[in-house]
């Protein structure tokens, strides 16, 4: 069974680049997509980004300056770095699998995340 | 971006009672909508993907049904377990998009 595992530092300073490892065990990374999003205090889920079995990327234009997603197949590891980090960061930060699913018509698939991690919380404060 | 709202916010109900969630996409989505279980402290949890097939292992209490604006998430039977937080999320455009979510707690 898939498991995901998020761990990195609780709190960050402003500022400053936060960086996030998520863990995959029971699994091989081939052919999914590897995903980081965040829940920011009473609000909804918020995509970050992700990176594909064949390396491609893809992350949220509002992001995309500051966020680089990469990863260490020998570990069975990726990683989240979000540079200049500010109090608008602050959020429970989960990993998660992907995968584009037959959605019932040729060549029409749904994107979805089918294994989460459990989050992990991060402060942004001096 | 496609923006996404759920109603209602929260939602009280009793074991056994028939829940119907709605979630409203800015645009059409075709059927490129799934539907998310959360806990407080857990995992996420996919129910539902392309708006209506139910994820491998979730109980057919769940249901989906919807295209376009308008999709609904119904729970037939309320189980204990079943008390939580429902999000969409929509796949037709990226950046992947999330409801806020409703809450269904215990009357």
């Amino acid at each position: 069974q898939v498991q995901l595992q998020e761990s990195g530092p609780g709190l960050v300073t402003p500022s400053d680049t936060l960086s996030l490892t998520c863990t995959v065990s029971g699994d091989s990374k081939s052919n999914y997509y590897w995903n980081w999003l965040r829940q920011p205090p009473g609000k909804g889920l918020e995509w970050i980004g992700y990176l594909s079995y064949s390396g491609s990327r893809s992350n949220n234009p509002s992001l995309d300056s500051r966020v680089t997603i990469s990863e260490d197949t020998s570990k069975n590891q990726f990683f989240l770095r979000l540079t200049s980090v500010t109090a608008a960061d602050a959020a429970i930060y989960f990993c998660a699998r992907g995968e584009f699913f037959d959605a019932g018509t040729p060549n029409f698939y749904s994107y979805g995340l089918d294994v989460w991690g459990q989050g992990t919380t991060v402060t942004v404060s001096s | 971006d496609i923006q996404m709202t759920q109603s209602p916010s929260s939602l009280s109900a009793s074991v056994g009672d028939r829940v119907t969630l709605t979630c409203r996409p800015s645009q059409s989505i075709s059927s490129l909508l799934n539907w998310y279980q959360h806990k407080p402290g857990k995992a996420p949890r996919l129910l539902i993907y392309a708006a209506s097939t139910l994820q491998s292992g979730v109980p057919s209490r769940f249901s989906g049904s919807g295209s376009g604006t308008e999709f609904t998430l119904t729970i037939s039977s309320l189980h204990p377990e079943d008390f939580a937080t429902y999000s969409c999320q929509q796949s037709y455009i990226s950046p992947f998009t999330f409801g806020p979510g409703t809450k269904v707690d215990v009357k």
